[in-house]
């Protein structure tokens, strides 16, 4: 099987920095990808993990741990429109390379 | 980027009628398309793959004969939602994962969606 656990809900400020963490449990991992959906719309690429460390662009990073099965994505200089839901996913090879989604975590930004 | 289409955007049908939904893969070729379906406030559940050539795959509890898929071509997937009920209402979206160099040099594997369908059924 396969979990994947992240907050349900964020809340931070503007011009703050917010860390969505995700932690999931799979047999055959493959990747670990961070998509950001606003409401109403499809998912859209903001990164991928698979060897251990941090990769960063620009306003975004995001970490992984393989030994622990731990990811963070972390936002920087937060703006009004980084208002979304961010969902982790996990691609595991002993699902044909499959991607799986997290139930997301909805951050609210504040003025 | 590679960027993939989907027909209709939004539907709405009565209950028992039967429709169809395309994705099409407009600058690169996919073998493997992935259909999901995403309740209000949920996150995206896999419903099936779709593979060029042979028939799709589903995940446990989805219907294959309500939910038809035809991998038509490299740059063309449909899922039919055969007598649609209201419960079927929901937000369906498509992905091809195409292989892409990142500016490092390296290789990212990732999925590119389509803009999602929106079913209303009555």
């Amino acid at each position: 099987g396969q979990n994947i656990d992240q907050p349900t809900e964020m809340t931070a400020t503007e011009g703050a920095i917010v860390q969505i963490n995700c932690t999931y449990q799979t047999s055959g991992f493959n990747g670990l990808f961070w998509y950001q959906q606003h409401a109403g719309e499809a998912p859209t690429f903001l990164s991928y993990n698979v060897l251990d460390g941090l990769e960063e662009k620009g306003r975004f990073s995001s970490f992984l741990s393989r030994s622990k099965g731990y990811s963070y994505l972390l936002l920087k200089e937060l703006q009004m429109k980084d208002s979304a839901s961010y969902l982790c996913a996990v691609r595991d090879r002993n699902r044909d390379d499959k991607i799986i989604f997290g139930k997301g975590t909805r951050l609210h930004i504040l003025p | 980027g590679a960027v993939v289409s989907q027909h209709p955007s939004r539907v709405i049908c009565k209950s028992g009628t039967s429709v169809k939904i395309e994705c099409r893969s407009l600058d690169f070729q996919a073998t493997t398309m992935f259909w999901y379906r995403q309740f209000p406030k949920q996150s995206l559940m896999l419903m099936a793959t779709s593979n060029e050539g042979s028939k799709a795959t589903y995940e446990q509890g989805v219907e294959k004969d309500k939910f038809l898929i035809n991998h038509a071509s490299l740059t063309l997937s449909t899922l039919t939602v055969t007598s649609a009920h209201p419960e079927d209402s929901s937000f369906y979206i498509c992905s091809a994962p195409p292989r892409r160099a990142d500016t490092s040099g390296g290789v990212t594997d990732t999925q590119y969606f389509g803009p999602g369908t929106r079913l209303t059924v009555l």
